[in-house]
């Protein structure tokens, strides 16, 4: 599998303020890049995902910004709020029948009130 | 999106015993897959599972510690065997392609399995 880079290993944000994960990846060929969030004891959650052929979605209080030159893609969460807290995975995959997915190491958000 | 429940949630094992994990998925979906997250880790995918065929494994993965069954489009199984305390982990069952769904990209995932190795 090839590698996503996933950046910082935790954050802690301001209630109200904007959460920023980053992720790299070294496969061009990749072209799904969707965002999960973990909540402890549950499974991943779908949060947001993007194709390449765009360079911005937002859905709510949450946006990915997709950089396809510098092979760079990042989740944006606006206005934070303590209930985000979470463990947020970013993850690329390659179009095909398996369809695989490959995650980034994982992102401690707190959010303080 | 589907609903993905695995049996069972939890469970705490004996060192050399295998532990069989069901995934049931409320809806016909073209691929299963078999995660592992280790505490506090990232997910690592351990194999695909195949209706009607062998699962694909990943590398690191044997089917021998890793036995997947796929019996039809809504069920899987994947056994833990001969276990030891390095096995303790969370195993994710994840769905993907599901027929009618708005995009056939999106994977979902169970809640998972906490396997403690004593």
């Amino acid at each position: 599998q090839q590698q996503v880079k996933q950046s910082p290993q935790s954050l802690i944000v301001q209630k109200g303020g904007i959460s920023i994960i980053n992720c790299a990846y070294e496969n061009t060929a990749f072209d799904y890049f969707p965002w999960y969030q973990q909540f402890p004891g549950k499974g991943p959650a779908l949060l947001i995902a993007i194709r390449p052929d765009v360079s911005e979605k937002k859905e709510g209080r949450f946006t990915i910004s997709f950089n396809k030159s510098a092979k760079q893609f990042s989740l944006h969460i606006m206005d934070s709020q303590p209930g985000d807290s979470a463990t947020y995975f970013c993850a690329a995959s390659t179009s095909g029948s398996a369809r695989q997915l490959t995650f980034g190491s994982g992102t401690q958000l707190t959010v303080l009130p | 999106s589907a609903v993905i429940s695995q049996k069972p949630s939890r469970d705490i094992c004996q060192r050399g015993t295998s532990l069989t994990i069901q995934c049931q998925v409320d809806s016909q979906v073209t691929m299963m897959f078999w995660y592992r997250q280790q505490p506090g880790q990232s997910l690592t995918l351990i194999a695909t599972a195949n209706q009607g065929s062998e699962a694909t494994y990943e590398s690191g993965f044997v089917i021998d510690k890793f036995p997947i069954s796929r019996p039809n489009l809504t069920f899987s199984t994947l056994t833990v065997s001969n276990m030891s305390p390095e096995d303790s982990s969370i195993y994710l069952c994840s769905v993907g392609r599901i027929a009618l769904a708005a995009s056939t990209d999106t994977q979902y995932f169970g809640p998972g399995t906490r396997l403690t190795v004593l």
